[in-house]
């Protein structure tokens, strides 16, 4: 059983598009929720993450809206650049060594 | 965040063969984790190895398929033994850290495997 649903599959934006990946869970344990970055050959790397008592994160570009009740949370990447052209994962996780990864988004920014 | 190095980045083997993957940490940590990530497929957690301990595996996953050593809080490895095709992935390390207080995990860059 998928614990994290991640759509879509793949996106293709313009760039200064702004880019929105969805992630939706079930297990209301979960108080952790990251996004990873990967780029071809690379190791996924920690990108931004919230916890679900505040329902925005914003760091430079990159902001999750989260959403309690809805049991949903989401990745917007801001005037969006060639350079951000990767695949992003969300996660779900309820202590270190508990992490539950969706299935990951392939986005292209096309200059 | 902890700087994780893995060696080797990638190889490629025969069928039937075993590879021995390392994962070094630049500072000690209590937890590693193993994850497999197959070809356009998300991270599947192979197992957690804890220093001093056994390896704790994951459904659908054996340490005689996969034995892990952890001899310090700084180094572990991983073997793909008697391998075959379905082998091929990427073998990714991670460690756990803290992130603005909060516990969260660093991956290292991964190996590349590819089984013939």
């Amino acid at each position: 059983q998928q614990q994290v649903k991640q759509s879509p599959q793949s996106l293709i934006v313009q760039k200064g598009g702004i880019p929105i990946i969805n992630c939706a869970y079930e297990n209301t344990a979960f108080d952790y929720f990251p996004w990873y970055q990967q780029f071809p050959g690379k190791g996924p790397a920690l990108l931004i993450a919230i916890r679900p008592d505040v329902s925005e994160k914003k760091e430079g570009r990159f902001t999750i809206s989260f959403n309690k009740s809805a049991k949903q949370f989401s990745l917007h990447i801001m005037d969006s650049q060639p350079g951000d052209s990767a695949t992003y994962f969300c996660a779900a996780a309820s202590g270190r060594n508990q992490f539950y990864f969706g299935t990951g988004t392939s986005l292209t920014v096309i200059p | 965040s902890a700087v994780i190095s893995q060696k080797p980045s990638r190889d490629i083997c025969q069928r039937g063969t075993s590879l021995t993957i390392q994962c070094q940490v630049d500072s000690q940590v209590t937890m590693m984790f193993w994850y497999r990530q197959q070809p356009g497929q998300s991270l599947t957690l192979i197992a957690t190895a804890n220093q001093g301990s056994e390896a704790t595996y994951e459904s659908g996953f054996v340490i005689d398929k996969f034995p892990i050593s952890r001899p310090n809080l700084t180094f572990s490895t991983l073997t793909v033994s008697n391998m075959s095709p379905e082998d091929s992935s990427i073998y990714l390390c991670s460690v756990a850290g803290l992130e603005g207080g909060t516990d969260t995990q660093y991956f290292g860059p991964g190996t590349r495997l590819t089984v013939l």
